[in-house]
């Protein structure tokens, strides 16, 4: 079975502009769920996406959106790009809403440099 | 969420087992514990999880304490692709759950 692909892998943009990334879950995994990594804040969960409806969402400015498409297949945008945007942006994908008894799996992340 | 508290980093030889230490003092009834880990330049991987009792799979041990404190990730002969961020995390079980990853800890593993 094919795991969690998020694509582009490395995504270069300057301040102002905006971007999307994407995220396609493992086959029949309906959760996806965006995670943003930096080197000062760890890891740090964005939001949560079932049934294309956002079930949840982390401490993010609304500049961070995503949304969710009825193949389970996910896309984050992050307008106005600020440097500190940039981080390794990480999808997750579980075959139901995250819980606390179930597991997640994560894609290998797009790095997002913003100059 | 409960908070955790790991160690930064620990080391370890190649095929020696390796006891990775998660404090989680203020875990709640329903908390369950999850470990997962992230190589260099990869998303974190799933590792085990449980709730009370000590789970074993094909990776690892969990050893949970008996009053729930503390927590311990057993590899039991560590390899150097197990060199990897370990990060404990505790998971409620109440609806609007906003999962929670800590610093992790490092581990270093020598041939």
């Amino acid at each position: 079975k094919a795991g969690v692909t998020q694509t582009p892998r490395y995504l270069i943009k300057t301040r102002g502009q905006q971007v999307t990334l994407s995220c396609s879950p493992i086959s029949g995994h309906r959760s996806v769920s965006w995670y943003q990594q930096t080197p000062g804040q760890g890891l740090q969960f964005l939001f949560e996406y079932f049934s294309e409806t956002q079930r949840n969402k982390g401490n993010f400015p609304g500049r961070f959106s995503g949304r969710q498409f009825s193949n389970s297949r996910s896309e984050m945008n992050v307008s106005t790009l600020e440097l500190g945007d940039s981080a390794l942006y990480l999808c997750a994908s579980s075959l139901e809403r995250v819980r606390s008894y179930n597991e997640q799996f994560f894609g290998p992340g797009t790095r997002l440099t913003v100059l | 969420d409960a908070k955790t508290t790991q160690p930064n980093s620990m080391e370890s030889n190649e095929e020696e087992p390796v006891h990775l230490p998660c404090n989680h003092s203020t875990i709640s009834g329903t908390d369950y514990i999850h470990w997962y880990r992230q190589l260099p330049s990869q998303g974190p991987e799933y590792v085990i999880h449980g709730l009370t009792s000590n789970v074993n799979n094909r990776m690892a041990s969990l050893a949970i304490a008996e009053d729930r404190k503390s927590s311990t990730l057993i590899l039991h002969r560590a390899t150097l692709r197990d060199a990897a961020v370990y990060y404990c995390i505790l998971r409620d079980i109440g609806g609007s759950y906003i999962p929670t990853f800590g610093r992790g800890t490092s581990l270093i593993v020598h041939p």
